[in-house]
């Protein structure tokens, strides 16, 4: 079983769609939780991050993390085109960081 | 300023050459590390540095050689590779090894 688990995608979505989109994980000692943006051929920007359950909110985006259904989510409100691109969520645990395998987004105009 | 940068942001090499990649941050990070991605894959973690040590190796083959002059420096040497290690190389850095990483936009490596 792999420690974080994403679905790939790709999702299409019209402009001003609610987006979801989330990752599941195996390992109960995760601490830290993150989404990354990363537009094509560039590096990941983080766009949050989380230490515990519940949600945080920035801006159109919401990260929801429930520890125990050991799964965590990113909420993107009115979407635009410029949000297209991959997204990946990592958590980490002591000095373990994983990767999941990163969403497809496309929003539509 | 949460800015890593990298250099170069391209480079094309051949299975003789000796070439390097460098990484930079001034954020007082004490942790940086080295990725390797594939189109369409997430990152995989390479090398590790904490207080300028090496914290972790991933098995990653001799022909890479990371180097970590300073806190704020970190530099990647490669030597005799191969066509498949074409990958964008990336950069992060964390305040401390368990943090969250910032990354830098990475070298897009072409082997030939």
């Amino acid at each position: 079983q792999k420690e974080v688990e994403q679905d790939p995608g790709p999702l299409s979505v019209p402009e001003g769609a609610i987006v979801s989109l989330n990752c599941t994980y195996s390992n109960s000692a995760f601490q830290y939780f993150m989404w990354y943006r990363q537009y094509s051929r560039k590096g990941p920007e983080l766009l949050m991050y989380t230490y515990s359950s519940g949600n945080k909110e920035d801006g159109r985006f919401t990260a929801q993390v429930d520890k125990s259904s050991k799964y965590i989510s990113l909420f993107i409100r009115d979407s635009q085109p410029s949000d297209s691109a991959t997204y990946l969520c990592a958590m980490s645990s002591g000095n373990q960081f994983y990767f999941g395998t990163g969403t497809s987004l496309t929003v539509i105009p | 300023d949460t800015e890593v940068t990298q250099t170069p942001k391209h480079l094309v090499m051949g299975m003789t050459n000796k070439k390097s990649l460098k990484c930079e941050q001034h954020m007082g990070h004490r942790a940086m590390y080295w990725y390797k991605q594939k189109a369409k894959k997430p990152p995989e973690l390479m090398f590790v540095y904490s207080y300028e040590k090496l914290s972790i190796n991933e098995s990653v083959p001799s022909r890479f050689s990371p180097e970590c002059p300073n806190s704020s420096l970190l530099n990647l040497h490669l030597h005799a590779l191969q066509p498949e290690d074409s990958a964008l190389y990336l950069c992060a850095s964390s305040h401390e090894e368990r943090d969250t990483q910032y990354f830098g936009p990475g070298t897009r490596l072409t082997v030939l």
